[in-house]
């Protein structure tokens, strides 16, 4: 059983540039959580998809948009690149219950020079 | 606003030691608290959870204690070793599994 797979697994970008995260949930769950990890912070919330709409938000801006499939993958995208944007990206699946496990991907190193 | 502090930020203890982290949160409608488990390069993976009615909750050498009147809850990990190295963090939520974390604590276990 595959877990959380994210693509691709590290990513250099130019400030000003867009970019695009992928996604696939583990085998069962319909709901999909973004989060961006600081280095040396702990993962920060920026949205959830869930029967392809986006359900909650974090304290993000605009420039961070998602979408989510009807096979449940969904991708994460950033407008207008910034130097503070360099973080750790994961993805998590659910179930759609509150309170349930949530699995982490390996996440998405994105660095912008 | 930080919802969820942790503390200590870095930790060193001795192989076979015990490791006690701890975590204190203001949200009383958060009702999940998991601890993460994080390598270097990894996403986190859940080590243990509980829910706030229990007080203590074992699972092999984990176990996390919960003070719900303090809001307040620890991980304890019992008879560390070097392989326990790692960042870990508390976490909290209500809901639909939306977590709010803490800011981790690196954990050394020196042989």
């Amino acid at each position: 059983d595959a877990g959380v797979t994210q693509s691709p697994t590290h990513l250099i970008k130019t400030r000003g540039q867009q970019v695009t995260l992928r996604c696939s949930p583990k085998s069962g769950h319909d709901t999909v959580s973004w989060y961006q990890q600081a280095l040396g912070q702990g993962p920060q919330f920026i949205f959830q998809y869930y029967e392809e709409e986006e359900r909650q938000r974090g304290n993000f801006p605009d420039r961070f948009s998602g979408h989510q499939f009807p096979n449940y993958s969904s991708e994460l995208n950033v407008n207008a690149l910034l130097l503070g944007d360099s973080a750790l990206y994961l993805c998590a699946s659910s179930l759609p219950q509150g309170g349930t496990e949530a699995f982490f991907g390996q996440g998405t190193r994105l660095t912008v020079v | 606003q930080q919802q969820v502090k942790q503390s200590p930020q870095s930790l060193i203890v001795q192989k076979g030691g015990i490791s006690i982290i701890n975590c204190a949160y203001e949200n009383t409608a958060f009702d999940y608290f998991p601890w993460y488990q994080q390598f270097p390069g990894k996403g986190p993976a859940l080590l243990i959870a509980i829910r706030p009615d229990v007080s203590e909750k074992k699972e092999g050498r984990f176990t996390i204690s919960f003070n719900k009147s303090a809001k307040q809850f620890s991980l304890h990990i019992m008879d560390s070793q070097p392989g326990d190295s790692a960042t870990y963090f508390c976490a909290a939520s209500k809901g639909y599994s939306t977590l709010t974390f803490g800011k981790g604590t690196m954990l050394l276990v020196s042989p």
